[in-house]
């Protein structure tokens, strides 16, 4: 069964102090790896893909990399301003030559402190 | 673009209640999926389209849940009637086929509907 899981539910970082978070996956013939942000009240707001292992993407304070059984969201001396649920998605496999469904892990809940 | 958009962004209802929530996705999406967040079991998709044509419907929960996409810009979810249990916040995604089988393109999220049953 394809099953993505993040670790850890929750983190809570002082600014400036940095981290990795996890998220791990099982799927058939994987074909990317999302990231996304979301903040309270708001929609996830896409923020990375990821094809093939050994991929590297940063975006500000952030930077994603994949590997064939994990991917890490790394966030480099945070700011409050980056406090928000991490979410991150993997396409289903054997999904019968349409797009197919997106299955998300449940998330890594950052805190930042100034 | 405006991005997806929904509507309403709150519903407060009471148990047996019609519950009709709407969206309208990106321009040019030939994709539109609706989710729904808790707490308890995060995003889980329930229904998505493809060129206005549902695909796959497995994770309606019963059929007290429809959904419809009469056009390329617009689609409904109901839920008829409306329980305690259906409290969560709904979204509405789009995205683009991927340019080839082996490729997925990114959703992009509407800001969602929060729904409370009473």
């Amino acid at each position: 069964e394809d099953q993505v899981t993040q670790s850890p539910e929750a983190l809570r970082l002082q600014e400036g102090e940095s981290s990795s978070l996890n998220c791990s996956y099982t799927v058939s013939g994987l074909r990317g790896l999302f990231w996304y942000r979301q903040d309270p009240g708001k929609g996830p707001e896409f923020l990375f893909t990821l094809y093939s292992a050994g991929e590297e993407k940063e975006k500000e304070r952030l930077k994603a990399t994949l590997t064939k059984k994990e991917s890490f969201l790394h966030i480099t001396a945070p700011k409050p301003e980056d406090s928000a649920t991490y979410l991150c998605a993997v396409p289903e496999g054997n999904y019968g030559g349409s797009q197919g469904n997106l299955i998300f892990g449940k998330g890594t809940k950052l805190s930042v402190k100034p | 673009d405006a991005g997806v958009i929904q509507s309403p962004r709150h519903e407060v209802t009471e148990m047996g209640q019609e519950v009709t929530l709407r969206c309208k996705p990106i321009s040019g999406h030939d994709y539109l999926f609706w989710y729904r967040q808790t707490m308890m079991r995060g995003l889980e998709l329930l229904i998505y389209f493809n060129n206005n044509v549902p695909i796959d419907d497995s994770g309606m929960p019963e059929d007290r849940f429809s959904a419809k996409m009469p056009n390329a810009s617009f689609s409904t979810l109901k839920i008829q009637p409306s329980e305690p249990r259906d409290s969560a916040v709904y979204f509405c995604a789009s995205s683009l086929s991927g340019s080839l089988l082996s490729s997925y393109n990114e959703q992009f999220f509407g800001p969602g509907t929060r729904l409370t049953v009473l």
